[in-house]
């Protein structure tokens, strides 16, 4: 089975920050890697799909990068609508796996 | 509009099963694959596993195997998860959400509001 690692697990930030979470696949997925946005008791939101592609009506201050075993997301002026957890997720046809999560608090 | 609305709290001993529905409407059920993620208080999402609605197949998470059943209606529009033994470590926020699965994307597009099940004795 393939594995997910993301770093930090948590980071504290200010408005206005760039902010970067990495996500590793313990083996070569190509760019078959997502990366969502969750709030607090709410459901997971799409941000990036296939590595770096933007869902459209995301904010474009959102982008991904990588292909392989090792991904970066971004977020290049951090806003307080922001602050939330962020995972990537892998799919392979009929198995997906999330990572772990980042949780973006405030500093 | 989209919209996948799933059933209400659940409370259940261990050891007891539980079933956990959700409705699809605003689209075709059948063109669309359908997964179960699990989230625990204060940890990570989980996927669980995935059906196809059109023949009903299904792939689970290896982690679940041999407790899992996903299954579903589509005179209802409507996908079920049942999740039997359960234990103290099931108690969760159980989401079914759509796989969008079109021109190579494959990501889910449309969450449940989400199902909150406590096993507690």
């Amino acid at each position: 089975d393939i594995q997910m690692t993301q770093s930090p697990s948590s980071l504290s930030a200010s408005v206005g920050d760039r902010v970067t979470i990495t996500c590793q696949a313990s083996q070569d997925i190509s760019s078959y890697l997502n990366w969502y946005q969750q709030k607090p008791g709410k459901a997971p939101k799409l941000l990036i799909y296939d590595a770096s592609n933007l869902e459209a009506g995301v904010s474009s201050r959102f982008s991904g990068t990588g292909s392989g075993t090792d991904f970066t997301f971004t977020i290049s002026s951090l806003q307080p609508e922001d602050f939330a957890t962020y995972y990537c997720q892998h799919y392979d046809n009929l198995l997906f796996t999330f990572g772990p999560g980042t949780k973006v608090d405030i500093k | 509009q989209v919209q996948l609305v799933q059933s209400g709290v659940e409370v259940k001993k261990p050891g007891a099963s539980v079933k956990v529905s959700c409705k699809a409407s605003g689209y075709t059920f059948t063109n669309y694959y359908m997964h179960w993620v699990r989230q625990a208080p204060g940890q990570g999402l989980e996927w669980m596993g995935i059906i196809k609605p059109r023949d009903g197949s299904t792939t689970y998470a290896q982690e679940f195997q041999g407790r899992v059943t996903m299954t579903r209606d589509t005179s209802r529009s409507t996908v079920y998860l049942e999740l039997s033994s359960l234990r103290s470590e099931d108690t969760a926020v159980y989401y079914c959400a759509r796989d969008l699965f079109l021109e190579g994307r494959r990501y889910f597009d449309y969450w449940g509001q989400g199902t909150l099940v406590t096993v507690s004795s």
